[in-house]
């Protein structure tokens, strides 16, 4: 276990409802990166927070945004769900920010299906 | 863009055998390569990743070789187990920005 949590583990929603995924990062850890995960595919960038500011963003709509709290715990807010939103959603948690290569541990996921 | 291809898309091994996936990027940037693995329903946990100054890494029974002039990269898997049956995912990352580029998987089945 890599000590990064996620929550809820699964959640149903319907078009156009809005949702807030949270995650805890591992200790010590002051970077926060959200992926999505579609099935069968590889895990995709959504965006990055370090010190509670955006850093790097992916190839997602201005509906997905995040927040990072001062312990760095980190929410995931996505508004106007459509169905290709249903994904399963990774948190993972590193050192150092965008500065530093640094690895990266992910949590277990917290599976969204938009109906 | 895909930025990381990886292949094969599925692989099925014999107990004792040995797992081979490669992958290739486009992006000289990138200075980070780590592998992961994948079971139903968990998050990708690292197996072992390495940069581009080493051309092969070894930890237990997972080896990377780099070849950075081809800019290709690839995961043995030595000694195939059952527990092994997973996806697997090759990763890239530049230097600044600590954002990771995932190929698209490979499912392995190791048959007992």
């Amino acid at each position: 276990e890599t000590g990064v949590t996620q929550s809820p583990t699964h959640l149903i929603k319907t078009r156009g409802q809005q949702v807030t995924l949270r995650c805890s990062s591992q200790s010590g850890h002051n970077t926060v990166s959200w992926y999505q995960q579609a099935l069968g595919q590889g895990p995709q960038f959504i965006f990055q927070y370090y010190r509670e500011e955006e850093n790097g963003r992916g190839n997602f709509p201005p509906r997905f945004s995040g927040l990072q709290f001062p312990n760095y715990s980190s929410e995931l807010n996505v508004n106007a769900l459509e169905l290709d939103d249903s994904a399963l959603y990774l948190c993972a948690s590193s050192t150092g920010g965008p500065f530093v290569v640094e690895t990266q541990y992910f949590g277990p996921g917290t599976r969204l299906l938009v109906l | 863009q895909q930025q990381v291809k990886q292949s094969p898309q599925s692989l099925i091994v014999q107990k004792g055998g040995i797992s081979i996936i490669n992958c290739a990027y486009e992006n000289t940037a990138f200075d980070y390569f780590p592998w992961y693995q994948q079971f139903p329903g968990k998050g990708p946990a690292l197996l072992i990743a390495i940069r581009p100054d080493v051309s092969e890494k070894k930890e237990g029974r997972f080896t990377i070789s780099f070849n950075k002039s081809a800019k290709q990269f690839s995961l043995h898997i030595m000694d195939s187990q059952p527990g092994d049956s997973a996806t697997y995912f090759c990763a890239a990352s530049k230097a600044a920005g600590n954002k990771l580029t995932f190929g698209g998987g490979t499912r392995v089945l190791v048959k007992p």
